[in-house]
């Protein structure tokens, strides 16, 4: 069945930009009509959407993040991106990558700690 | 802060009913079809239901969910001890043009 798995560095310095990649196994990234999420989940918060991106390459954004996001599409390699620039303390979290526009299949999260 | 707000906390022993309330406005929940996620510690979120109240295979019955107006609602009867997590609802924002979270809600199994 499809699986979703994240990667990427753990740690990254304030004001550099993080970046993430969610690798998709079991099914294609450009079958059907679906899109491609990131999620996070602060420590001690609750869970927040990043944006997502489609098959065909259009992407939404959370508008609190939307001057710092983009999500991007690799079809010959399965996997969407996540570039996040200018990072602070605040940005670190749990990463998640998910399908569909109800998430219904999740990457088991990726932990991004933003620290010198 | 998300503009769904739920409250943060419901608990209760097991074989109980809980009930779980999500908030809304006519730019979201008034218009839009709402997700619930089950999340245990230490795990990813767990799609519960979307459209509102249609249930993937494998969620057990004992979950059900609603929507009325500008709100939703989640309700777990039967309580048990691994329904312990924390709950969020989610629903497109057509004011913000953005997916948004509930503020979530921590059950606790007593």
């Amino acid at each position: 069945q499809l699986q979703l798995q994240e990667s990427g560095p753990g740690l990254v310095k304030p004001s550099q930009t993080l970046s993430l990649t969610c690798t998709v196994s079991g099914g294609s990234i450009s079958s059907g009509h679906y899109s491609w999420t990131w999620v996070r989940r602060p420590a001690g918060r609750g869970l927040e959407w990043i944006g997502r991106i489609f098959s065909s390459g259009s992407a939404t954004y959370n508008p609190s993040l939307k001057s710092r996001v983009t999500i991007s599409l690799d079809t010959s390699k399965n996997q969407f991106s996540l570039k996040l620039s200018s990072v602070t303390a605040s940005d670190t979290a749990v990463y998640y990558c998910a399908r569909g526009h109800a998430l219904d299949i999740w990457g088991q999260g990726t932990m991004v700690t933003v620290s010198s | 802060q998300s503009v769904v707000t739920q409250p943060p906390s419901a608990s209760g022993t097991p074989g109980q009913r809980v009930a779980i309330s999500c908030s809304g406005s006519t730019s979201n929940i008034g218009i839009n079809l709402v997700d619930w996620y089950q999340q245990v510690p230490g795990a990813a979120p767990k799609l519960l239901f979307y459209s509102s109240n249609q249930r993937p295979s494998g969620v057990p019955d004992r979950f059900s969910a609603s929507k009325s107006g500008t709100s939703a609602s989640l309700a777990i009867s039967g309580l048990q001890s691994e329904d312990e997590a924390d709950y969020y609802c989610a629903v497109w924002d057509d004011s913000l043009n953005g997916f948004v979270f509930g503020t979530g809600t921590k059950v606790t199994v007593l």
